[in-house]
């Protein structure tokens, strides 16, 4: 069973075009993350919810930008995409912040032509 | 600053073969640590998760050692198979956050 759906795992997108990624858990987890990993590299964090507190890393660009609408479903806005922006981005879940394991979804590789 | 350090960067066995893969961190205090795999464009699936007190745990063919004095711990794959070629990453937790250290992973290739 399905614990974290990310859509799509593929997505191709334009330099400078919007694009919007999107992930969904069936787990019921407070806090949300999102990563940015690109080859050969460790998972870079961007983001993580949590509950509806948002919390920015220090280094992760304006163009990125991210929304929570509900427990189960976050977004990660990339408002304008640039060449160095592909890559593949990971969302995870844990329970709260006392419970460390994380659960990834399958990422979804996006390419920027 | 909490580092997680893996080595080696990539390592190619014969199916079949043992192999052993490093993890070497700084985070403090220590709250746990997690081996994960992560096939080619997939997302990490955890394999073992280890607090202060265990000094090992077995996943069938995977065997997670840790040494909280010396902050190392080791992932063991016995009997390797192909299925096994995949990027293993070693994920530390505590440091005051909870926000885990990701090491960079240890890429390893499986050939028949």
């Amino acid at each position: 069973d399905a614990m974290v759906i990310q859509n799509p795992r593929y997505q191709v997108t334009q330099f400078g075009k919007p694009v919007t990624l999107s992930c969904s858990q069936t787990l019921n987890h407070n806090v949300m993350y999102w990563y940015q990993q690109k080859s050969s590299q460790a998972p870079k964090l961007l983001f993580h919810y949590y509950d509806k507190d948002f919390n920015n890393e220090a280094d992760t660009p304006d163009n990125f930008q991210s929304r929570r609408p509900n427990t189960s479903f976050c977004f990660l806005d990339i408002r304008s995409p640039g060449l160095g922006d592909a890559a593949m981005y990971l969302c995870a879940t844990s329970r709260d912040a006392t419970d460390y394991e994380q659960y990834f979804g399958p990422g979804t590789r996006l390419t920027v032509t | 600053k909490n580092q997680v350090e893996q080595s080696p960067q990539s390592l190619i066995i014969l199916e079949g073969k043992n192999c052993t893969l490093q993890c070497n961190y700084t985070v403090s205090p220590f709250s746990n640590l997690r081996w994960y795999k992560q096939d080619t464009g997939r997302g990490p699936v955890s394999l073992t998760i280890m607090t202060f007190s265990e000094n090992t745990k077995s996943n069938g063919r995977y065997t997670a050692t840790l040494d909280a004095d010396t902050k190392q711990s080791s992932l063991h794959i016995t009997a390797s198979q192909l299925s096994d070629s995949a990027s293993y990453i070693c994920v530390v937790s505590g440091g005051g956050s909870y926000i885990p250290t990701f090491g960079r992973g240890t890429s390893l290739i499986v050939h028949p």
